[in-house]
This record gives structure tokens, C-alpha cells and sequence, in this order.
């Protein structure tokens, strides 16, 4: 099992350009999350999926963001447009259920210039 | 879902036994206590996850007293490669897309 697979490793963009991270789940894992971390405030859920439909999206920022789950295998974040102040480490992760954990991705660093 | 609190950070040495406890006072009877680890630059791995008494497995054992308002991460014999930071978090199980909360973690420098 690959894990999660997150694209691209590293993103360095200049200010208000559209930024598209990706991610691909883990194979038969039925829920599906984005998190932000950055140093000032840590560990951040933006949005998760449920078989495909988002839940919750409390967490999304503002809306320059937006995410889409179109179907199992796949996921994308899109910022657009980008400001420097969303400069950070942007994870993804799956899970087939609560107790069986969560498996991050290696996540997608993302410089906003 | 329950908030957690755990101390900033600790310090050990190679060869200890490091135990990080989480406070959790306001847990549900429906919630699971699970740990997680994250090394710099990696997204956090699952390390073990328990409901009550205690829980081991190859990485670390989770102690949970009668009353679940607290738990405690042990991790044996610590070395350089076990620095990290930890964190515990609360939630229940069954409902769809449980979210997971994360906190700040505990940063343990394990040193030679």
C-alpha cells in the first residue's frame, strides 16, 4: 500500500496565482481530510469528506479556498487566489473509520511570494 | 468532542522511559483516546489508540485510570529517533467522518 500520496511536495507561487494541491487515499478508506499546519497555529482541519461528500467545512478560511472530493480515489484543495499568508504545510489524510486511525500524507509545502 | 491538555514539551535521555499524560475531563463515554506521533517534516502517525485500563502494542502502552479523565503515553527505553511531538486526542466512534481536533502536541527532545 502506497499510503496517502499528496502532490505536489513543494509549491512556491507568487501572490495571487491559483494554487491546486491533490491528493489520492488510501484504497477502500471512506473519509478524507485536509489539514494546515503552520508553526503560529499548529495543526488546522479545513474540510473533511464522507464517501465522497464534504461534511464539514467549518474550517475552510475563507472563500479562497475551496476543495473537491469528485470521486473516491481523489481530492484537490485550490486556493485562488493564493496570498502569502497561506504559506504553510498542508496535509492530507484517510481514514476506513475511527478506530482503525488516520494515515496522513507527507503533506504539500506551500510558499505564497 | 472532549478538549485535551497535555504538557508543551519534555526532555529525556536515551534509554529512558518517557510518560506523557493528557487530561481529558470532560470525556464522553462514547470517546476512544488515541495518540499521535509526528517526526519534523512528516505528516503525524497513528501510534495507538485505547478506550480503557491499558492498551500495548510494539511503539508504546497507554495507560487509562477507571474514571477515563486522564491517560498517560509511555514510551519505553526512548532513543535519539523517538523525538518528536505527540499528541492525544479525544473522540467517539462509530458516527461517519469522525474530525480529528488536534491540540499542540507535546514536544519530546529525547538527548544522548
Amino acid at each position: 500500500d502506497a499510503g496517502v500520496i499528496q502532490s505536489p511536495r513543494h509549491e512556491v507561487t507568487e501572490m495571487g496565482q491559483e494554487v491546486t494541491l491533490r491528493c489520492k487515499p488510501i484504497s477502500g478508506h471512506n473519509s478524507l481530510f485536509w489539514y494546515r499546519q503552520t508553526m503560529m497555529r499548529g495543526l488546522e482541519l479545513l474540510i473533511y469528506f464522507n464517501n465522497n461528500v464534504p461534511i464539514d467545512d467549518s474550517g475552510m478560511p475563507e472563500d479562497r479556498f475551496s476543495a473537491k472530493m469528485p470521486n473516491a480515489s481523489f481530492s484537490t484543495l485550490k486556493i485562488q487566489p493564493s496570498e502569502p499568508r497561506d504559506s504553510a504545510v498542508y496535509f492530507c489524510a484517510s481514514s476506513g473509520g475511527w478506530n482503525y486511525g488516520y494515515t496522513f500524507g507527507s503533506g504539500t509545502r506551500l510558499t505564497v511570494v | 468532542l472532549a478538549k485535551t491538555t497535555q504538557p508543551i514539551s519534555m526532555d529525556s535521555y536515551e534509554g529512558q522511559e518517557v510518560n506523557i499524560t493528557c487530561s481529558h475531563n470532560n470525556i464522553a463515554t462514547n470517546d476512544y483516546i488515541t495518540w499521535y506521533q509526528q517526526f519534523p517534516s512528516q505528516g503525524p502517525r497513528f501510534i495507538i489508540q485505547g478506550y480503557k485500563t491499558k492498551v500495548t502494542n510494539e511503539v508504546a502502552s497507554l495507560f487509562i485510570p477507571a474514571d477515563r479523565k486522564s491517560s498517560t503515553l509511555s514510551l519505553p527505553r526512548v532513543s535519539l529517533s523517538d523525538t518528536a511531538v505527540y499528541y492525544c486526542l479525544v473522540g467517539d466512534d462509530g458516527a461517519a467522518g469522525n474530525k480529528l481536533t488536534f491540540g499542540g502536541g507535546t514536544r519530546v527532545l529525547v538527548k544522548p
